[in-house]
């Protein structure tokens, strides 16, 4: 069963800082990759998505990497602002199913 | 354009009832999915559809929690005799295609408390 894991659970920077987000999992046959921003209360919007084949995606101030050898895909926000501030959620599509497995989110507070 | 829907936002019920949550996928997509989210955690796989057919209902809990279809469009998803722990965000997903993978796009969930 894929495993999926994020550290750190709960973040804080100052704004303006540069900061990675780390999710690792345990089965490397994966379809994708994908990103979630959640919102208190609300649903989750896909920040970026990541084929297998790929290694990282760009979006803005968003880049995302994929690792499948090492089992890793980091998520990198730079000169974070307080807008930022969410519950950060990976989740990976297996090859063998259409759905997704999360992992346990990072809950990021950027401090004006 | 109207992304997917959910109702109620909020439900709130007493040990022993049944509850009923609705999902409204975007208008010609295919496939539907619903997760469940406990508090602090990430949400998790629960049944998912192809059209109206349930395909995969790997992750309901137990019999207590059915889902249905049955029109290939709006679904529901119906939890029998609830119990403090079903207590969570239940979410719904769409995707365009059948055959090959697209984006999940979810709707906004639907809490629920179970006193």
């Amino acid at each position: 069963k894929q495993e999926v894991t994020q550290i750190p659970a709960a973040l804080s920077v100052p704004e303006g800082e540069n900061l990675v987000l780390n999710c690792s999992f345990t089965d490397s046959a994966i379809y994708n990759l994908q990103w979630f921003r959640q919102d208190p209360g609300k649903g989750l919007t896909s920040l970026l998505l990541i084929q297998s084949s790929q290694r990282e995606q760009t979006s803005g101030r968003l880049n995302a990497s994929l690792d499948k050898s090492s089992g890793r895909s980091t998520l990198y926000i730079a000169a974070s602002q307080p807008g930022d501030s969410a519950t950060y959620l990976c989740a990976f599509l297996h090859n063998a199913g259409n759905m997704l497995t999360f992992g346990g989110g990072t809950r990021l507070m950027v401090k004006p | 354009g109207a992304g997917v829907s959910q109702s109620p936002r909020y439900k709130v019920a007493k040990r022993g009832q049944d509850v009923a949550l609705r999902c409204d996928p975007i208008s010609g997509h295919v496939s539907l999915f619903w997760y469940q989210q406990a508090l602090g955690q990430g949400p998790e796989f629960l049944t998912y559809f192809q059209n109206e057919a349930q395909l995969d209902k790997s992750g309901l809990p137990s019999d207590r929690f059915f889902a249905e279809r049955p029109e290939g469009s709006v679904s529901t998803l119906k939890i029998q005799r609830t119990q403090q722990e079903d207590s969570a965000v239940y979410l719904c997903a769409s995707s365009l295609s059948a055959t090959a993978y697209n984006e999940q796009f979810f709707g906004p969930g639907t809490r629920l408390t179970v006193l």
